[in-house]
């Protein structure tokens, strides 16, 4: 089984300050990891995802996350936010070897990301 | 090209009433996924769907859930007798490999209110 853990549910931060959203998980085989974003009343956009290679994935607008296998941790990162940054953030897992093409995505809790001006 | 779309985009209903819920993945896909939204369980897998085969009914939570596909393109997922604890947001993802792993694409969702 697998689980996803958000540490933190709420984050607040002044605009043009750095920030990082945490994310931590447990599973017995290797995993494919994914971090979505949902914009207030939208549905959920893949922001980034780890599949293989290089630790460190970005997405185009800014974003960027590590994965480190040894602390099961695939943290999101901005050096600087913008307002329209605010939403809520959900990081996932999905099994590497699923012998099939179930990719099922267990996801964390969400952690709500709120810049202020 | 269009996106997963989904239906209806709000459903009100009475506690022990039977709902359908439908998703129109995007054209070529050829896995479907259900997932569940509420503010207790965070999001949940519930049923996924691959072509022909038989679909993963791991995550449906009791058997007042079920769901179809068919022609391997529309899907179902009806709630028979309705609960207030079924009130969630239901999310329907197509899926189809890219870079030797399935994507998966959410459509906007279902809000069901059960009163």
């Amino acid at each position: 089984a697998q689980s996803v853990t958000q540490l933190d549910s709420q984050v607040p931060v002044f605009e043009e300050a750095p920030v990082e959203l945490r994310c931590n998980y447990s599973s017995s085989v290797s995993v494919y990891l994914f971090w979505y974003v949902q914009y207030p009343n939208q549905g959920l956009q893949l922001l980034l995802k780890y599949l293989s290679g290089s630790t460190l994935v970005e997405s185009i607008n800014g974003f960027e996350a590590e994965f480190n296998k040894s602390q099961t941790s695939f943290h999101l990162r901005k050096p600087s936010v913008h307002i329209s940054d605010t939403a809520e953030y959900f990081c996932a897992v999905s099994d590497h070897d699923s012998g099939g093409s179930n990719y099922k995505l267990t996801f964390g809790k969400g952690t709500l990301l709120t810049v202020n001006p | 090209g269009a996106g997963v779309s989904q239906s209806p985009s709000n459903k009100v209903t009475e506690k022990g009433k039977d709902v359908e819920l439908r998703c129109d993945p995007i054209s070529g896909h050829t896995a479907l996924y259900w997932y569940r939204q509420s503010l207790g369980q965070g999001l949940e897998f519930l049923i996924y769907f691959q072509g022909n085969s038989a679909p993963d009914k791991s995550g449906l939570p009791s058997d007042r859930f079920s769901a179809e596909r068919t022609g391997g393109s529309v899907s179902t997922l009806t709630i028979q007798r309705t609960q207030q604890e079924d009130s969630a947001v239901y999310l329907c993802a197509s899926s189809y490999k890219r870079g030797g792993v399935y994507e998966q694409f959410f459509g906007p969702g279902t809000r069901l209110t059960v009163l």
